[in-house]
């Protein structure tokens, strides 16, 4: 079965640290290029990271860079975003996409996405 | 960087209504746009890729069309399971993806 399925997602304290994990399943994962997306509560999407399919190139939004990380393993077929820093703004379902066949920046398969609360 | 707007913000139609949403860039993308539908609760759903090619999968009555900085989504005959927020995205500059403010469709 083709999917992503996130975890790791929960409740944390203003400059405290999380790690989301990714796990795909049901295509060669490491082929394709990977991204984070976010949403807050309400309101749109907004993209966070992106690796390149080998890992090699790593691309961040200005409102997370040197907070967030992005990395992968390919042999676990796994995507991973290293929260720190956490800041009351960064509460939003997050979500893993994976780049689209044909089409590299269009995202063709999602998922379902896991929910990160900052409060104190 | 590239922002996007979309109009209207929020439309209410009928089933059976032919519904058309905007996409407008501040710069030209040529045709590195995409649309998403998203439902409450759901992750979005990819419709349309290149502007105008249709995703696997999804209905006919779904099109895109334009290119350089205006684009179009239209929906020739609503559905009831495509009362949803539509998102446009632009990925000119891949990997920096940039997404629009969303429509919103309800019902009339």
């Amino acid at each position: 079965q083709v999917q992503l399925v996130e975890s790791g997602g929960g409740v944390v304290q203003p400059g405290g640290s999380l790690r989301l994990s990714c796990a795909a399943s049901g295509f060669t994962f490491s082929s394709y290029g990977m991204h984070w997306v976010r949403q807050a509560p309400g309101k749109g999407l907004e993209w966070v990271a992106f690796i390149r399919y080998d890992g090699s190139n790593k691309y961040y939004a200005d409102s997370v860079k040197g907070r967030f990380t992005i990395s992968r393993d390919n042999s676990k077929n796994t995507l991973y975003l290293q929260m720190n820093s956490l800041r009351a703004e960064d509460t939003a379902v997050y979500y893993c996409a994976k780049d689209a066949d044909g089409s590299q920046g269009s995202f063709d398969l999602w998922g379902r996405g896991t929910l990160v609360t900052v409060s104190s | 960087a590239i922002q996007l707007t979309q109009s209207p913000s929020s439309l209410s139609a009928s089933v059976g209504d032919r519904v058309t949403i905007t996409c407008r860039a501040s710069q030209g993308i040529s045709s590195a746009l995409a649309w998403y539908q998203q439902k409450p609760g759901k992750a979005p759903k990819l419709l349309i890729y290149d502007a105008s090619s249709l995703e696997s999968g999804v209905p006919s009555r779904f099109s895109g069309s334009g290119s350089g900085t205006d684009f179009t989504l239209t929906i020739s005959s609503l559905q009831p399971e495509d009362f949803a927020t539509y998102y446009c995205q632009q990925f000119n500059n891949y990997p920096r993806v940039t997404f629009g403010p969303g429509t919103k469709v309800d019902i009339k």
